[in-house]
């Protein structure tokens, strides 16, 4: 059972737009920031999006973050067969757990 | 630009410490912090542990009894050592940089965790 909730899948066709939610609590991500890792099939996981929507050098403007409240958004427009991943939310955690935690982790499949 | 690699055995018998160590080339592990983060077969990623280049470290809570991380300056490389291993303990493990940062607002802490370069991950199986 994972700190933060991401739905286990979504999808959508080429070409179109697709939003991934992590869903936590005032003590993860509700007070602090939150990266977004995509994890393409056999390799390790990639940092897309830091501190709720700030993108790393190299990452395409495709790729979007939002934060509100105690919940992040991953934001994927133009979407194309190489987006096809799993892709993690992460944040830091203030209170007994684990101090740094992530989501489950989402399935894209680009139809 | 710099590459994380991580080596050590790829299987570890049950009861016994697995030990890994990661490499960092094309840059100074001075600065940063330093992460170690597994993933079991078919789940999602699991956060060990980071150490700082002074030595300071921070271990999950559920396996603190069990971690230790350390760094070797003079090396370039920072390792993992995990005791009393079970089958749970099969995974992929990744070692990656990590950079942490606390802001101190007006009542609250708020902090600001991510890893921007990863290794390829190195595969541990827990077996007799």
């Amino acid at each position: 059972q994972s700190v933060l909730t991401q739905p286990p899948s979504v999808s959508a066709a080429p070409g179109q737009k697709v939003t991934i939610s992590c869903s936590g609590s005032s003590s993860n991500i509700g007070n602090n920031y939150v990266s977004w890792y995509q994890q393409l099939p056999g390799t390790a996981p990639k940092l897309l999006i830091f501190d709720n929507n700030k993108r790393p050098s190299g990452i395409p403007d495709r790729f979007s973050g939002s934060k509100s409240g105690t919940s992040a958004t991953l934001g994927i427009t133009g979407l194309q067969t190489g987006d096809e991943a799993d892709y993690y939310c992460g944040t830091w955690d203030s209170s007994l757990s684990a101090d740094v935690v992530f989501g489950g982790g989402t399935k894209l499949t680009v139809l | 630009q710099v590459q994380l690699q991580e080596s050590g055995p790829g299987l570890v018998k049950p009861s016994e410490t697995l030990s890994l160590t990661c490499t960092v080339s094309g840059g100074s592990i001075s600065s940063y912090y330093w992460s170690w983060i597994r993933q079991p077969p078919g789940k999602g990623l699991e956060w060990i542990g980071y150490i700082y280049n002074s030595g300071s470290t921070n271990y999950n809570p559920s396996l603190k009894s069990r971690v230790t991380i350390s760094v070797d300056t003079s090396k370039n490389r920072f390792s993992l050592k995990l005791s009393s291993v079970t089958a749970a303990d099969t995974a992929v493990y990744y070692c990656a940089r990590s950079t942490v940062t606390m802001i101190q607002g007006v009542i609250n802490r708020y902090y600001s965790y991510y890893m921007d370069v990863w290794g390829k991950g190195t595969t541990v199986t827990v077996s007799s």
